[in-house]
Protein backbone atom coordinates (compact mmCIF):
# COMPACT_ATOMS: atom_id res chain seq x y z
CA UNK A 1 0.00 0.00 0.00
CA UNK A 2 1.52 3.32 -0.81
CA UNK A 3 2.12 5.38 2.08
CA UNK A 4 2.64 8.98 2.22
CA UNK A 5 3.77 10.15 5.26
CA UNK A 6 3.48 14.45 6.56
CA UNK A 7 6.13 15.30 9.04
CA UNK A 8 3.24 16.97 11.30
CA UNK A 9 -0.16 16.32 12.22
CA UNK A 10 -0.50 19.46 13.91
CA UNK A 11 1.73 22.66 14.14
CA UNK A 12 1.61 25.95 15.98
CA UNK A 13 3.78 28.50 14.77
CA UNK A 14 4.68 32.53 15.19
CA UNK A 15 3.90 35.32 12.64
CA UNK A 16 7.05 35.52 10.60
CA UNK A 17 9.08 32.43 11.44
CA UNK A 18 10.29 30.52 8.44
CA UNK A 19 8.64 27.08 8.66
CA UNK A 20 9.45 23.65 7.04
CA UNK A 21 6.66 21.35 6.06
CA UNK A 22 8.06 17.70 4.90
CA UNK A 23 6.59 14.50 3.37
CA UNK A 24 8.11 11.56 2.75
CA UNK A 25 6.51 8.76 0.02
CA UNK A 26 7.97 4.78 -0.35
CA UNK A 27 6.89 4.20 -3.61
CA UNK A 28 9.25 5.97 -5.73
CA UNK A 29 6.87 8.18 -6.99
CA UNK A 30 8.29 10.74 -9.72
CA UNK A 31 5.30 13.33 -9.17
CA UNK A 32 4.99 15.23 -5.70
CA UNK A 33 2.55 17.98 -5.12
CA UNK A 34 1.91 20.57 -2.01
CA UNK A 35 -1.63 21.88 -1.87
CA UNK A 36 -3.39 23.53 0.91
CA UNK A 37 -7.07 22.93 1.89
CA UNK A 38 -9.52 25.46 3.06
CA UNK A 39 -13.32 25.19 3.45
CA UNK A 40 -15.13 26.71 0.41
CA UNK A 41 -12.26 26.47 -1.54
CA UNK A 42 -11.47 22.98 -1.83
CA UNK A 43 -7.76 21.97 -2.86
CA UNK A 44 -5.36 24.51 -4.27
CA UNK A 45 -2.17 23.11 -5.98
CA UNK A 46 1.15 25.22 -4.68
CA UNK A 47 3.77 23.62 -5.91
CA UNK A 48 4.49 20.49 -7.68
CA UNK A 49 7.99 18.61 -8.53
CA UNK A 50 7.79 15.80 -11.25
CA UNK A 51 11.80 15.07 -10.84
CA UNK A 52 14.60 15.76 -8.48
CA UNK A 53 15.31 19.45 -7.84
CA UNK A 54 12.79 20.04 -10.27
CA UNK A 55 10.44 22.10 -9.27
CA UNK A 56 7.06 23.79 -10.89
CA UNK A 57 4.73 26.57 -9.43
CA UNK A 58 1.00 25.66 -8.71
CA UNK A 59 -2.00 28.36 -8.84
CA UNK A 60 -1.05 29.93 -5.89
CA UNK A 61 2.48 29.99 -4.71
CA UNK A 62 3.40 33.45 -3.43
CA UNK A 63 5.11 33.12 -0.06
CA UNK A 64 6.30 29.69 -0.39
CA UNK A 65 8.82 27.50 -1.44
CA UNK A 66 9.98 24.04 -1.96
CA UNK A 67 12.76 21.60 -2.01
CA UNK A 68 13.47 17.96 -3.78
CA UNK A 69 16.69 17.01 -3.02
CA UNK A 70 15.53 12.80 -2.62
CA UNK A 71 12.98 11.09 -4.98
CA UNK A 72 11.36 10.26 -1.88
CA UNK A 73 11.05 13.83 0.23
CA UNK A 74 9.15 17.05 -0.74
CA UNK A 75 9.69 19.67 1.47
CA UNK A 76 7.44 22.94 1.46
CA UNK A 77 8.82 26.48 3.27
CA UNK A 78 7.19 29.31 3.87
CA UNK A 79 9.65 31.96 4.13
CA UNK A 80 7.83 34.52 6.55
CA UNK A 81 4.71 32.77 8.09
CA UNK A 82 2.06 35.22 8.03
CA UNK A 83 -1.88 34.62 9.39
CA UNK A 84 -3.34 34.11 6.05
CA UNK A 85 -1.12 31.00 5.71
CA UNK A 86 -3.17 28.90 8.54
CA UNK A 87 -4.81 26.06 6.50
CA UNK A 88 -4.33 21.97 6.49
CA UNK A 89 -1.74 21.30 3.80
CA UNK A 90 -1.73 18.16 1.95
CA UNK A 91 0.88 16.34 0.56
CA UNK A 92 0.25 13.86 -2.56
CA UNK A 93 2.16 11.49 -4.94
CA UNK A 94 1.90 9.75 -8.01
CA UNK A 95 3.69 7.75 -10.74
CA UNK A 96 4.80 9.92 -13.77
CA UNK A 97 2.84 8.15 -16.54
CA UNK A 98 -0.40 7.41 -17.45
CA UNK A 99 -3.39 7.81 -15.93
CA UNK A 100 -2.32 6.84 -12.21
CA UNK A 101 -3.91 8.51 -9.60
CA UNK A 102 -2.88 10.58 -6.91
CA UNK A 103 -1.84 9.44 -2.91
CA UNK A 104 -2.35 12.02 -0.50
CA UNK A 105 -1.07 11.98 3.04
CA UNK A 106 -2.96 12.56 6.49
CA UNK A 107 -2.46 16.28 6.14
CA UNK A 108 -0.35 19.21 8.33
CA UNK A 109 -3.00 21.72 10.23
CA UNK A 110 -1.01 24.60 10.65
CA UNK A 111 -1.64 27.25 12.69
CA UNK A 112 0.43 30.87 12.53
CA UNK A 113 -0.92 32.81 15.50
CA UNK B 1 -8.90 27.87 -18.24
CA UNK B 2 -9.60 24.82 -15.96
CA UNK B 3 -12.26 25.10 -13.83
CA UNK B 4 -14.34 22.81 -11.84
CA UNK B 5 -17.66 23.84 -10.16
CA UNK B 6 -19.17 21.51 -7.59
CA UNK B 7 -22.28 23.96 -7.15
CA UNK B 8 -23.43 22.21 -3.70
CA UNK B 9 -21.78 22.84 -0.49
CA UNK B 10 -23.94 20.16 1.42
CA UNK B 11 -25.82 17.78 0.54
CA UNK B 12 -28.06 15.71 3.17
CA UNK B 13 -30.15 13.09 2.52
CA UNK B 14 -31.91 9.79 4.20
CA UNK B 15 -30.48 6.42 4.63
CA UNK B 16 -31.81 4.86 1.49
CA UNK B 17 -32.45 7.97 -0.44
CA UNK B 18 -30.81 8.40 -4.02
CA UNK B 19 -27.23 10.57 -4.42
CA UNK B 20 -26.43 13.05 -6.87
CA UNK B 21 -23.10 15.43 -6.37
CA UNK B 22 -23.28 17.45 -8.74
CA UNK B 23 -19.85 18.38 -10.68
CA UNK B 24 -19.37 20.32 -14.37
CA UNK B 25 -16.28 21.01 -15.89
CA UNK B 26 -14.92 23.88 -18.14
CA UNK B 27 -11.69 22.44 -20.25
CA UNK B 28 -11.29 22.65 -23.98
CA UNK B 29 -9.62 19.54 -24.32
CA UNK B 30 -9.61 15.60 -23.25
CA UNK B 31 -10.12 15.65 -19.93
CA UNK B 32 -9.70 12.62 -17.60
CA UNK B 33 -12.23 13.29 -14.73
CA UNK B 34 -11.92 12.29 -11.09
CA UNK B 35 -13.97 12.00 -8.26
CA UNK B 36 -11.65 11.84 -4.48
CA UNK B 37 -13.53 11.09 -1.16
CA UNK B 38 -12.45 12.39 2.25
CA UNK B 39 -14.42 10.15 5.51
CA UNK B 40 -13.74 11.83 8.68
CA UNK B 41 -10.14 11.79 9.99
CA UNK B 42 -8.87 10.00 7.03
CA UNK B 43 -6.89 10.77 4.09
CA UNK B 44 -8.14 11.87 1.07
CA UNK B 45 -8.61 8.77 -1.08
CA UNK B 46 -9.26 7.99 -5.17
CA UNK B 47 -13.28 6.93 -5.32
CA UNK B 48 -13.41 6.58 -8.85
CA UNK B 49 -12.48 7.87 -12.77
CA UNK B 50 -14.66 7.95 -15.54
CA UNK B 51 -11.66 5.89 -17.50
CA UNK B 52 -12.28 2.95 -15.44
CA UNK B 53 -16.22 2.60 -15.84
CA UNK B 54 -16.16 1.01 -12.63
CA UNK B 55 -18.52 1.44 -9.89
CA UNK B 56 -16.97 1.51 -6.25
CA UNK B 57 -18.88 1.38 -3.08
CA UNK B 58 -21.75 1.75 -5.43
CA UNK B 59 -21.02 4.90 -6.92
CA UNK B 60 -21.03 5.45 -10.64
CA UNK B 61 -20.54 8.57 -12.29
CA UNK B 62 -20.46 8.81 -16.42
CA UNK B 63 -18.80 11.55 -17.88
CA UNK B 64 -21.04 13.41 -20.44
CA UNK B 65 -19.08 15.60 -22.69
CA UNK B 66 -22.01 17.66 -24.05
CA UNK B 67 -22.88 18.83 -21.00
CA UNK B 68 -19.52 19.10 -19.30
CA UNK B 69 -20.72 17.13 -16.37
CA UNK B 70 -19.52 14.40 -14.30
CA UNK B 71 -21.93 13.77 -11.66
CA UNK B 72 -21.42 11.09 -8.71
CA UNK B 73 -24.33 8.92 -8.04
CA UNK B 74 -25.99 6.30 -5.76
CA UNK B 75 -29.25 4.23 -5.98
CA UNK B 76 -29.02 4.09 -2.03
CA UNK B 77 -27.28 6.30 0.46
CA UNK B 78 -25.60 4.61 3.53
CA UNK B 79 -24.56 6.49 6.49
CA UNK B 80 -21.05 5.54 5.81
CA UNK B 81 -21.12 7.49 2.68
CA UNK B 82 -20.92 10.49 5.15
CA UNK B 83 -17.97 12.45 3.65
CA UNK B 84 -16.49 15.46 1.84
CA UNK B 85 -16.27 14.50 -1.79
CA UNK B 86 -14.81 16.63 -4.37
CA UNK B 87 -14.45 16.11 -8.26
CA UNK B 88 -11.11 16.78 -10.05
CA UNK B 89 -9.65 17.63 -13.77
CA UNK B 90 -6.91 16.42 -15.34
CA UNK B 91 -5.61 17.60 -18.36
CA UNK B 92 -4.44 14.16 -20.52
CA UNK B 93 -0.65 13.74 -20.57
CA UNK B 94 -0.39 15.94 -17.12
CA UNK B 95 -0.06 15.44 -13.53
CA UNK B 96 -1.47 18.33 -12.34
CA UNK B 97 -5.29 17.91 -10.97
CA UNK B 98 -7.93 21.06 -10.65
CA UNK B 99 -10.18 20.54 -7.72
CA UNK B 100 -13.68 21.62 -6.94
CA UNK B 101 -14.72 23.15 -3.75
CA UNK B 102 -16.10 20.09 -2.45
CA UNK B 103 -19.49 18.59 -1.21
CA UNK B 104 -20.00 17.56 1.76
CA UNK B 105 -22.31 14.65 2.12
CA UNK B 106 -24.48 13.82 5.29
CA UNK B 107 -26.41 10.18 5.30
CA UNK B 108 -28.90 10.74 8.20
CA UNK B 109 -30.69 7.73 9.28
Amino acid sequence: DVKVTQSSRYLVKRTGEKVFLECVQDMDHENMFWYRQDPGLGLRLIYFSYDVKMKEKGDIPEGYSVSREKKERFSLILESASTNQTSMYLCASSFEQGDQPQHFGDGTRLSIL
Amino acid sequence: AQRVTQPEKLLSVFKGAPVELKCNYSYSGSPELFWYVQYSRQRLQLLLRHISRESIKGFTADLNKGETSFHLKKPFAQEEDSAMYYCALRNTGFQKLVFGTGTRLLVSP
